[in-house]
Order: C-alpha cells, then sequence, then structure tokens
C-alpha cells in the first residue's frame, strides 16, 4: 500500500530554523512529483509548489518563493520542507502529497490531482 | 494567478439529499480541476480528478461536470460520512490553487 508518514508536530520560536520530512512507502516516489501543500488555523488550503524527488527539481508558488526550500533524498523515500527563518504566520499544518501526472510534453508536464496524502505536521511558531 | 471562486461557502442538508458545489475559474484550465473531502483533523481526500474522473475506490455517488470554466461536484444521496468541507483545486498552472472551500452540514 502506497503511503506518505511525515514528522511529528514542532513547537518553534520566530527566527528558528525547521526541516519537517514525509517518508513515502510502496514505491510512492518513483515517477511522480510530491507537493506541499498548508492549511492555516481556521483556512483553506494552500500549495507550496511541488518537488520531483528523482532530480530535485522544484517548482515553487510564488508566494512561498524564498519562504521555503523543498529538497529529497530519493535514494530513501523522503521530501524535506525546509524553513531558514521561522516567522509566527508560518504556523499551520503541512501536508504533503503525491501528484499524479498527466502527460509530458515536450514543454511542459500537465498534472492530475493529489491522489496520496501525508497526515500532515502540525508547525506551530510562537515566541 | 488563477481565481477560484466556489460556492456556495456552506450548505445545510440531509441524508439522502443531493447537492451541488460549484467552482468557476478566472481562466481556462482544460479540464485540470479536481476536487477533494476534508474532515476535521484528517489530510484532505481526492475524490474527482480531471474534472470528472472518479478516483477508485471513491463511492459513486460523487460526480463531476464541467462546462467551460465552470465546474460542479454533485453527491446524490447524501450519506453521513458526507458531511465534511470540500475544495476545488486547479492543477493546470502553478501556483495551483483552491477554491474557498465548501462546508457541508447536517
Amino acid at each position: 500500500e502506497v503511503q506518505l508518514v511525515q514528522s511529528g508536530a514542532e513547537l518553534k520560536k520566530p527566527g528558528e530554523s525547521l526541516r519537517i520530512s514525509c517518508y513515502g512507502s510502496g514505491n510512492s516516489f518513483t515517477n511522480h512529483w510530491i507537493a506541499w501543500v498548508r492549511q492555516m488555523p481556521g483556512k483553506g488550503l494552500e500549495c507550496l509548489g511541488i518537488i520531483h524527488p528523482e532530480d530535485s527539481i522544484s517548482v515553487y508558488s510564488p508566494s512561498f518563493q524564498g519562504q521555503v526550500t523543498f529538497s529529497a533524498d530519493e535514494s530513501n523515500s523522503t521530501a524535506f520542507l525546509q524553513w531558514a527563518s521561522l516567522k509566527d504566520s508560518d504556523t499551520g499544518i503541512y501536508y504533503c502529497a503525491r501528484v499524479v501526472v498527466a502527460m509530458t510534453t515536450y514543454d511542459r508536464v500537465y498534472y492530475y490531482g493529489m491522489d496520496v496524502w501525508g497526515q500532515g505536521t502540525t508547525v506551530t511558531v510562537s515566541s | 494567478d488563477i481565481q477560484m471562486t466556489q460556492s456556495p461557502s456552506s450548505l445545510s442538508a440531509s441524508v439522502g439529499d443531493t447537492v451541488t458545489i460549484t467552482c468557476r475559474t478566472s481562466q481556462t484550465i482544460s479540464s485540470y480541476l479536481n476536487w477533494y473531502q476534508v474532515k476535521a483533523g484528517t489530510a484532505p481526500k481526492l475524490l474527482i480528478y480531471d474534472s470528472m474522473s472518479l478516483k477508485s475506490g471513491v463511492p459513486a455517488r460523487f460526480s463531476g461536470r464541467r462546462s467551460a470554466t465552470t465546474f460542479t461536484l454533485t453527491i446524490s444521496s447524501l450519506q453521513p460520512e458526507d458531511f465534511a468541507t470540500y475544495y476545488c483545486q486547479q492543477s493546470f498552472n502553478m501556483p495551483w490553487t483552491f477554491g474557498q472551500g465548501t462546508r457541508v452540514e447536517i
């Protein structure tokens, strides 16, 4: 069974760094992209961007470009989301999710939805 | 960014009812529209992808349709486990964007 398992909840202070992880079992990384999605308290869903674990090619949503960093260790089927300096506004639940590729043309990739999700990592940033 | 306008923001329904949620996009996204169900304290669950393809294992009472830039999710014969919040999401262009969510309440 394909599963994504995320690291545990984190309580951090503003300005601290953090890296959370997402481990994929059952070949969940092979030929797939991994997305990171945030849900702030009482709010909806936002996509931070996606990473291709096999070569670490990343596409960031403009709102999150420069604010977070994606990385991956494909040999260990693990993706990471990292902050260099946390802010209060980074508080939320962060999900990793496997992305289904619809098709690839010579100049772009088309994607279907996110079909397998991690359980979420709660990040609380507070002084 | 592609704007997603989802309506209604909430609705009340009874078991056995049929409900429809609408999502309009600010520009054409072909059929790259997905629907998710979110229950409190749990991760989102993909219901429909490519505007009308049902994910394996999802009950057939869930269905999706597309008309140009208007997409709908219909839940026929609402079941107790369907009371949740539903989100549309476009995967055509980055940044991928979600609708504001529709809370389906008893």
